[in-house]
């Protein structure tokens, strides 16, 4: 069974930073891109970053570039978010998800989620 | 606000059969596949539906979907009270949305 589990999420203030963790398991980690997708509060998912299986690439949307940095340790099978410099738009619920490729293309998509961990970003 | 438009509620009583509606444009439900999710609260999202119209193992043929032009849409017949629960479509985008764009989501209640 397939088990995505994040955490590391809290309440930081602006321009603070924060680690999150997505732990993988029932599945070959090491062959799978991965993402994270966020959800703020009263809104719809956003997509927010893709890691490839190997690592060599990222991607990230234009609303996080150069301040949220995605990374994988396939040995922990493990996801992370490192999240710098955080807004107050940041705040969200934070989902990572396995990807059904090992790299991002539009083929293809995400079929299993975590359940989220909150982030909040507030003074 | 959301690149893809659903209606933010729906309804039905046991039974009954419905639909939810997602619009988008030509750069992403005009041009890919759509995808559903299912998001009970506290739950991790599920995937419902595939590539427009594909069903995963395990999920009930109740639940089915379709696409047409830029517009796409998930049915479910046979209501059940479990399935009182928030749904969201998705798509790959071209455009400089993308490449993953989501709906803002609808939430559908069992009366």
């Amino acid at each position: 069974e397939v088990q995505l589990l994040e955490s590391g999420g809290g309440f930081v203030q602006p321009g603070g930073s924060l680690r999150l963790s997505c732990a993988a398991s029932g599945f070959t980690f090491s062959l799978y891109a991965m993402s994270w997708v966020r959800q703020a509060p009263g809104k719809g998912l956003e997509w927010v970053s893709t890691i490839s299986a190997s690592g060599d690439s990222t991607y990230y949307a234009d609303s996080v570039k150069g301040r949220l940095t995605i990374s994988r340790d396939n040995s922990k099978n493990t996801l992370y978010l490192h999240m710098n410099s955080l807004r107050a738009e940041d705040t969200a619920v934070y989902f990572c998800a396995k990807y059904t490729h090992f790299q991002l293309q539009r083929q293809d998509y995400f079929d299993y989620w975590g359940q989220g961990t909150l982030v909040t970003v507030s003074s | 606000q959301s690149v893809l438009t659903q209606p933010p509620s729906a309804s039905g009583t046991p039974g009954q059969r419905v639909t939810i509606s997602c619009s988008g444009s030509s750069s992403n439900i005009g041009s890919n596949y759509v995808y559903w999710y299912q998001k009970l609260p506290g739950t991790a999202p599920k995937l419902l539906i595939s590539r427009n119209n594909q069903r995963p193992s395990g999920i009930p043929d109740r639940f089915s979907g379709s696409k047409s032009g830029t517009s796409a849409s998930l049915a479910i017949s046979g209501l059940r009270s479990e399935d009182e629960a928030d749904y969201y479509c998705a798509a790959w985008d071209d455009s400089l949305s993308g490449p993953w764009v989501f709906g803002g989501g609808t939430k559908l209640t069992v009366l």
